[in-house]
């Protein structure tokens, strides 16, 4: 079955220090990554999504500068949040798809100290 | 703009007794899917239930859902709740692209 691996599951960075997420899918190739922030309280908000092959489009309030994401081939996909603030802590969510629905990894909890 | 309502932030229950999540959505393209995901703690979001099709019930696992377009909705439903049902549900619109958009999630807590 189609798997998404991400990792870390959790980490906690130092206030304006950058922290690395990766996301792995299994048994599919993904053809589009989203990345998503639930953020305490609030529901999950798209960052980005990512199609091989095209730009990285950004939601309104996250840039490239911010959340470089990288899509190098159809299983991987990682992206960073650079510069990290207490503003920044949450639950990241990658989902990735091949044709129809998405799979989702189980998330990376940021702590921001 | 594109949104999705989800009232209830907290639906206590006793075991055994119906389960209703309202989802209501706003402006979404046409022929859209709906999807209702479960969130257990620490694990994956999981695909429970989707939907384009109007007045057409679907169902998995012993849930059911019906779009009706009339009235923007997509409510979850299931006749006996169980313990193992208590979650986080998320109702997500599809918007165009292949983009989600979750609602702000139901917890659910099934009480013995």
């Amino acid at each position: 079955g189609a798997l998404v691996y991400q990792y870390p599951r959790r980490t906690i960075c130092k206030s304006g220090t950058s922290m690395r997420m990766e996301c792995q899918a299994v048994g599919f190739q993904a053809t589009s990554v989203a990345w998503y922030r639930q953020s305490p309280q609030k529901t999950f908000e798209l960052i980005a999504l990512s199609t091989v092959n095209s730009a990285i489009k950004y939601e309104q309030n996250f840039t490239q500068e911010k959340f470089p994401i990288s899509h190098p081939n159809l299983s991987f996909s990682s992206m960073t949040v650079l510069n990290a603030y207490l503003e920044d802590r949450g639950l990241y969510l990658c989902g990735a798809r091949e044709s129809s629905d998405y799979t989702f990894g189980s998330g990376t909890r940021l702590l921001v100290i | 703009g594109d949104s999705v309502t989800q009232k209830e932030g907290l639906v206590t229950l006793t075991e055994g007794l119906p389960v209703m999540l309202n989802c209501t959505y706003q402006t979404i393209y046409s022929n859209a899917f709906l999807f209702w995901y479960v969130h257990y703690l620490n694990e994956s979001p999981r695909l429970l239930l989707k939907s384009s099709t109007d007045n057409k019930r679907t169902e998995h696992q012993g849930f059911h859902a019906t779009l009706h377009k009339s009235s923007s909705s997509f409510h979850l439903q299931k006749s006996s709740a169980q313990l193992s049902d208590s979650a986080l549900y998320y109702c997500a619109p599809e918007r165009s692209n292949y983009q989600l958009i979750w609602g702000s999630g139901t917890k659910l807590i099934i009480k013995p």
